[in-house]
């Protein structure tokens, strides 16, 4: 089975830094998806970003980029310029491409963007 | 252009009493997933739907708890019998499949008294 490992329960990061979130994964299958979901006080889970594992190049959206290690099965996701909005949980996921298409979910980072 | 639609978005059940949740995919979605988030963990699947047909259930405990994605209407959880370890926030997530990205609902947050 597989399982998502996020070691930081909580982080911290000032307005316009750059903060790193990590993610590790345990997987005997090759072919996979990985996703970090976001999850503010509202509660609404929501899609940061999406690596496809057959893809070599990381992915990027505006902000938040990934640094994906297929060997090392590491998954983090970096946060550029912090902004007060991205205070928020965020959860790091893995999605087996073959068989059922469920996603197994860490527990979550709670991170907070200081003024 | 709509996204996934859960309802109700709060439910306060008695113990004992059967909770239902409903759940509408995006448009063009025909694939559900049902997943159970306790108060400071990350979510857990439950189950997984196609029209008519349930995917996997492996996730689903063995009792009390059912669902299904009609050919029409909306996806339901059905939760009978309800006991406080229900209380829970469920989120519905949909998706074209192949795979594909899934999309959350907004969650419905059960509370059992």
């Amino acid at each position: 089975a597989q399982t998502v490992t996020q070691s930081q329960p909580e982080m911290s990061v000032q307005e316009a830094e750059t903060v790193t979130l990590s993610c590790t994964y345990d997987t005997s299958e090759n072919n996979y998806y990985l996703f970090w979901y976001k999850q503010p006080p509202s509660r609404q889970m929501i899609l940061v970003i999406r690596q496809e594992a057959y893809k070599q190049q990381n992915a990027t959206e505006n902000r938040f980029s990934v640094n994906f290690q297929k060997a090392a099965k590491s998954f983090s996701l970096k946060i550029s310029d912090s902004q007060l909005g991205d205070t928020a949980m965020y959860f790091c996921a893995f999605m087996n491409q073959g068989g059922s298409e469920k996603l197994v979910f860490g527990k979550g980072t709670k991170l907070t963007v200081n003024p | 252009n709509a996204g996934v639609m859960q309802n109700p978005r709060h439910l306060v059940r008695r113990r004992g009493q059967e909770a239902r949740l409903r759940c509408s995919p995006m448009k063009g979605h025909s694939h559900v997933y049902w997943y159970r988030q306790l108060p400071e963990e990350g979510l857990k699947f439950m189950v997984y739907l196609q029209k008519e047909n349930i995917i996997d259930e492996s996730g689903m405990p063995k009792e009390r708890f059912s669902a299904e994605f009609p050919k029409e209407g909306p996806s339901i959880l059905r939760i009978q019998q309800v006991v406080r370890g229900d209380s829970a926030a469920y989120f519905c997530a949909s998706s074209r499949g192949q795979p594909d990205t899934q999309y959350f609902g907004p969650g419905t947050r059960l509370t059992v008294l």
